[in-house]
């Protein structure tokens, strides 16, 4: 297994179009996160996967973000009529449950960039 | 409220220790973790430490916990130009799913 996968890892648009961000996580974690992290900050929680089922969402999230995890293997995060503030590193993670600690693993992360 | 918190930057000679710091709020947090990031990279989770621990040693990572003062820290013996990185600290917050990342001590290892 190679890891957390993510793509695009760089991606630029126009102020107002539509992105989206695929994440491949590991094969056998059943958890899956996304998190919004911008220069000199920590990541900021997006929303929570187990499995298909999307159980939390940060009450910070726009209605312009979306997120699905059709089967519970791959996630896709879209964001729609992108804003500048917009502008961020995006990281999926998966986790496992590791003797009680739920160790999350991160992807390289995808950088979005609006113009 | 949720917020973890930790000094921004840390420059350290190679060969010294290093100490990062930081303070949480969730006392009833079961786990908490340590994670690095470096240059284009996203995190990689370096230890964590069960709560009713006061500190855990690995190889050269040493993390103590005080949850009266609801502080952690992470030594790092024998610091290296590779462990030049951002450090972050986390938290799951109670009743929730999410992990709260502090916003990251960058340390600087001078050679």
């Amino acid at each position: 297994d190679t890891g957390v996968s993510q793509n695009p890892r760089h991606k630029i648009t126009k102020r107002g179009q539509n992105v989206t961000f695929r994440c491949d996580p590991i094969s056998e974690h059943n958890r899956l996160y996304w998190y919004r992290q911008t220069l000199g900050q920590g990541p900021e929680f997006l929303t929570y996967f187990q499995n298909e089922a999307q159980l939390e969402k940060s009450r910070l999230l726009s209605d312009r973000f979306s997120a699905e995890r059709p089967k519970g293997s791959f996630s896709t995060l879209e964001i729609q009529r992108t804003e500048q503030g917009d502008s961020a590193m995006y990281l999926c993670a998966s986790s496992l449950v590791v003797s009680g600690a739920n160790v999350l693993t991160f992807g390289a992360g995808s950088r979005l960039t609006v113009l | 409220g949720e917020d973890v918190e930790q000094s921004l930057f840390l420059s350290v000679r190679e060969g010294d220790s290093s100490v990062i710091n930081c303070t949480y709020t969730d006392s009833s947090s079961t786990y908490l973790y340590w994670y690095k990031q470096e240059p284009g990279a996203g995190l990689q989770l370096l230890t964590y430490i069960f709560s009713n621990m006061d500190m855990k040693q690995d190889q050269r990572l040493t993390v103590l916990l005080n949850k009266k003062d609801k502080h952690l820290s992470l030594r790092i013996a024998d610091t290296q130009t590779g462990d030049s990185a951002i450090y972050f600290c986390a938290e799951r917050a109670s009743g929730t799913y999410k992990y709260i990342f502090g916003t990251g001590t960058r340390l600087k290892v001078l050679a």
